[in-house]
């Protein structure tokens, strides 16, 4: 069945980096947009970023530009997310989605069980 | 990058109907036809349970509907049951982004 399983969550300090990778099965990321939302403890579902099906566009939170980078290998059937210069408010689950939509990802229709990142000295 | 506005909280008797409001303006719910909403229980992944304002994935009960008017989308459900207490959050494509709000909690009295 369609699958999305997150990995690399951890703890790390502040201005630290994480890279957090998604292996998907049952079905073929390169047909697809794939997204990362993150949920603070307690807290609601943010937009993290996106990646088109070829890693041609991609887009961010204004919350995350320029410290996080999205990026996918097809061959491999997995999308990736590093992440630099890390503060506490970073901190939170991250969901692995599979994004739908004609020209972007209008919703998201498949979700991981999430990785949790701690970012804390 | 706003979130869109939705109560706190809504409650109802199992077999009533409850509506969850989801405000945003011009440039998100109300410029274009692309709300969904997501059903979140404790500790679980978010599950998708409307999209397109008020199309549903096969599997989801037609308990489920959604509707938007102007800069505003709702989700009712109708016939409560217990399973649905849950965190319910609606989200809107917004040109380059997309956006949530902040998340209602439905509880089933």
């Amino acid at each position: 069945q369609v699958q999305l399983v997150e990995s690399g969550g951890g703890l790390v300090k502040p201005g630290g980096s994480l890279r957090l990778s998604c292996a998907a099965s049952g079905f073929t990321i390169s047909d697809y947009y794939m997204s990362w939302i993150r949920q603070a403890p307690g807290k609601g579902l943010e937009w993290v970023s996106y990646i088109s099906s070829s890693s041609s566009y991609t887009n961010y939170a204004d919350s995350v530009k320029g410290r996080f980078t999205i990026s996918r290998d097809n061959a491999k059937n997995s999308l990736y997310l590093q992440m630099n210069s890390l503060r506490a408010e970073d901190t939170a689950v991250y969901y692995c989605t599979r994004g739908r939509g004609a020209a972007r990802p209008y919703y998201f229709d498949c979700w991981g069980q999430g990785t949790l990142v701690t970012v804390s000295s | 990058q706003s979130a869109l506005t939705q109560p706190r909280s809504v409650s109802g008797s199992p077999g009533q109907s409850v509506t969850i409001s989801c405000t945003g303006t011009s440039s998100d719910v109300g410029g274009y036809n692309y709300v969904s909403w997501y059903q979140q229980h404790p500790g679980k992944a978010p599950k998708l349970m409307i999209f397109d304002v008020s199309k549903r994935p096969s599997g989801v009960p037609d308990r489920f509907s959604g509707s938007k008017s102007g800069n505003t989308a709702s989700l009712t459900i109708s016939g409560l049951q217990a399973e649905d207490e849950a965190d319910y959050y609606c989200c809107s494509y917004a040109g380059t982004y997309t956006v949530f709000g902040g998340g209602t909690k439905l509880t089933v009295l």
